[in-house]
């Protein structure tokens, strides 16, 4: 089946402006995540949907970091304000999810975004 | 300190030779895993356990909970399998918290 996909898969904006990535996860997974890597760094966690839950929030940098899951489909990572500090790859993952288990995660390709 | 410390940073081996990379952590975990990176960034999930041992080809990943440690094995390895591996943790909850990677090449 289809695996999570995202985009766009590159996006260069201008420092200041506003941006949204959207990710797509698999079809029948309610948790969805949203990860940074910037360039020579590791992976660094943003935020958690499950289900109807209240996403866990304590990953992102600042308040111009924001996103929406509509229901268990999709989500957008909004980033205002873009920084030049901003520019990574953005992934996002999905798995299963429901209280107590642990389930692996499966990355889409990312977003890599570039502020000039 | 961080939460997860992996060694070697970068590893360089010959074909054929066994690998090893290890992972140590210092909070409690729910499940470890171990996540493969190809240039271009792609990232691929290879296990995920919480205790014991996996083993997935030629692939081999070890956990010891009370010493908090992992090791992810490469046996007969190939040029193919250079890319960067990738220890996370995930805190009760489902937050995972990362180490900073492997750099493995594989020369023929």
């Amino acid at each position: 089946g289809a695996g999570v996909s995202q985009s766009p898969s590159n996006k260069v904006t201008e420092k200041g402006k506003d941006v949204e990535l959207r990710c797509d996860p698999i079809s029948g997974h309610t948790a969805l995540y949203w990860y940074r890597q910037r360039l020579g760094q590791g992976l660094e966690f943003l935020i958690y949907f499950q289900g109807n839950s209240a996403p866990d929030k304590s990953g992102l940098p600042s308040d111009r970091f924001s996103a929406e899951r509509t229901g268990e489909s999709v989500s957008t990572l909004t980033i205002q304000r873009t920084q030049q500090e901003d520019s990574a790859v953005y992934l996002c993952a999905s798995s299963l999810g429901g209280a107590g288990g642990v389930y692996e995660q499966y990355f889409g390709p990312g977003t890599r975004l570039t502020v000039t | 300190k961080n939460e997860v410390e992996q060694s070697p940073q970068n590893l360089t081996a010959q074909e054929g030779e066994f690998i090893t990379i290890n992972c140590s952590y210092s909070v409690g975990i729910s499940a470890l895993h171990w996540l493969q990176q190809h240039p271009g960034g792609g990232i691929v999930s290879l296990f995920m356990l919480s205790s014991g041992k996996k083993k997935h080809g030629r692939l081999i990943a070890t956990i010891n909970i009370q010493e908090k440690h992992s090791s992810l094995h490469i046996t007969a390895s190939h040029p193919r399998d250079s890319a960067v591996y990738i220890c996370a943790v995930r805190r009760y909850g489902n937050k995972l918290v990362f180490g900073a990677g492997t750099i493995l090449r594989v020369k023929s």
